[in-house]
């Protein structure tokens, strides 16, 4: 079954661009499928952030649109999010998933990113 | 955007107790939601698909009902390992929306 993993730095300063990569295993990112960011601060609620298809095409949330770029790499079967300007507000378990028509699952594992100095 | 609202937003129970959480929409969604279950330090995992599929693997004490603007979550004998935060998902429009959860924890 498909498994997905993010991976990135963990700390990034403020101002900085926050990067991650979620690597698809068990299953191709050309599949009929979308690729979500879901983000969530902590002690908080959950976030989605956007999504991407293998195509190119992205959908992201009004709240992040100007910040936040999505971008697949079909060769090594992993998208990516990037997050520019940030702040303390951006510190947050960043998750991977996938999504279809019938909603998003399986998730990746989650991972810490601290926005400080 | 779909604002997504759960009741209530914590609850105490008890092993054995039937729960039934409530998730409203600020507008009609069909039948395209889901119901996850997040325990502390974990990723959620979805129980339910379209309002009122039982995810593979999951107990069938899990169970959801709805369409349109109203869905329930029901368990229908809670055990020690269902003490988690429970959310909703709408996947109808973007951008997708989350509930802002319900708490069960032990009375």
């Amino acid at each position: 079954q498909v498994q997905l993993q993010e991976s990135g730095p963990g700390l990034v300063k403020p101002s900085g661009t926050l990067s991650l990569t979620c690597a698809v295993s068990g299953g191709s990112i050309s599949s009929s499928n979308w690729w979500s960011w879901v983000r969530q601060p902590p002690g908080k609620g959950l976030e989605w952030i956007g999504e991407i298809y293998h195509s190119g095409s992205t959908n992201y949330n009004p709240s992040l649109k100007s910040r936040v770029t999505i971008s697949v790499d079909k060769s090594k079967n992993q998208f990516s999010l990037k997050l520019s300007s940030v702040t303390a507000a951006d510190t947050a378990v960043y998750y991977c998933a996938r999504s279809s028509v019938a909603g998003t699952n399986p998730w990746g594992q989650g991972t810490l990113v601290t926005v400080s100095s | 955007d779909i604002q997504m609202t759960q009741s209530p937003s914590s609850l105490s129970a008890s092993v054995g107790d039937r729960v039934t959480i409530t998730c409203r929409a600020s507008q009609g969604i069909r039948n395209d939601l889901g119901w996850y279950q997040q325990k502390p330090g974990k990723a959620p995992k979805r129980l339910i698909y379209a309002a009122s599929s039982l995810q593979s693997g999951v107990p069938s004490r899990f169970s959801g009902s709805g369409s349109g603007t109203e869905f329930t979550l029901t368990i229908s004998s809670l055990q020690p390992e269902d003490f988690a935060t429970y959310y909703c998902l709408q996947h109808n429009s973007y951008p997708r929306t989350f509930g802002p959860g319900t708490k069960v924890d032990i009375k």
